[in-house]
């Protein structure tokens, strides 16, 4: 499975704009990238996924570079309720283990009032 | 309401018992997870099934077991065999099958300690 890269931890000041990279040189051309983000002793949940052009949502946006090999999950306006872990994963829906969901170990964004 | 839902949220163990975490969900997905998440580090995958009464190893399988016998159901067992298994055991869902590309629905968590 392709891996990705992320920083350890990153602060961001409250109201302002969060920019969270994750680099996946290995991405195959099937690999669809996903966001989560895990709240303290909660579940991680869906923020976003995109497979080649930019994306938005009403949580966030995803910016895909031109070669696929890095990505950035895009927080227009951080808010308290931002900090938590973030995740970047790749998954291939057309392997037949592609259903598997794998994490790593994600960034961490504080939120400073 | 649609979800997934674990429980007990806390569990307390003794050493050497096995115990049951359990995991429904409503969602009609074909697809089911169990993570296991130490502090401070990603989640790891324990087993994963793709439809009812199959189920596959994930990384760290031994010292669990699981079954799936209805399409709502993914219990997980940690047995005595497991050696550290005090953790924090996350179980999720998805659309599943080969094609689909749909995100996956994680419950609130179970706390495992053993004493």
């Amino acid at each position: 499975d392709a891996k990705t890269t992320q920083p350890n931890s990153m602060e961001s000041n409250e109201e302002e704009p969060v920019h969270l990279p994750c680099n996946h040189s290995t991405i195959s051309g099937t690999d669809y990238i996903h966001w989560y983000r895990q709240l303290p002793s909660q579940g991680p949940e869906y923020v976003i996924h995109g497979l080649t052009s930019n994306v938005n949502n009403r949580m966030a946006s995803l910016a895909i570079a031109e070669d696929r090999k890095s990505s950035t999950l895009i927080l227009h306006r951080a808010t308290l309720r931002d900090a938590a872990v973030y995740y970047c994963i790749l998954r291939d829906p057309l392997s037949n283990t592609g259903n598997q969901f794998y994490f790593g170990t994600g960034t961490s964004l504080t939120v400073i009032p | 309401d649609g979800g997934i839902t674990q429980s007990p949220k806390y569990l307390f163990r003794k050493e050497g018992q096995n115990v049951t975490l359990s995991c429904e969900q409503n969602l009609n997905h074909d697809a089911m997870y169990w993570y296991r998440q130490d502090p401070g580090q990603g989640l790891r995958l324990i087993y994963y099934s793709q439809i009812v009464n199959d189920f596959q190893k994930g990384d760290i399988a031994e010292g669990y077991s699981v079954s799936r016998e209805k399409k709502e159901s993914f219990p997980l067992t940690v047995t005595s065999a497991q050696k550290n298994p005090t953790a924090f055991y996350l179980c999720a869902s998805s659309v599943g099958g080969v094609g689909m590309n749909t995100e996956a629905f994680f419950g609130q968590g179970t706390r495992l300690t053993v004493v």
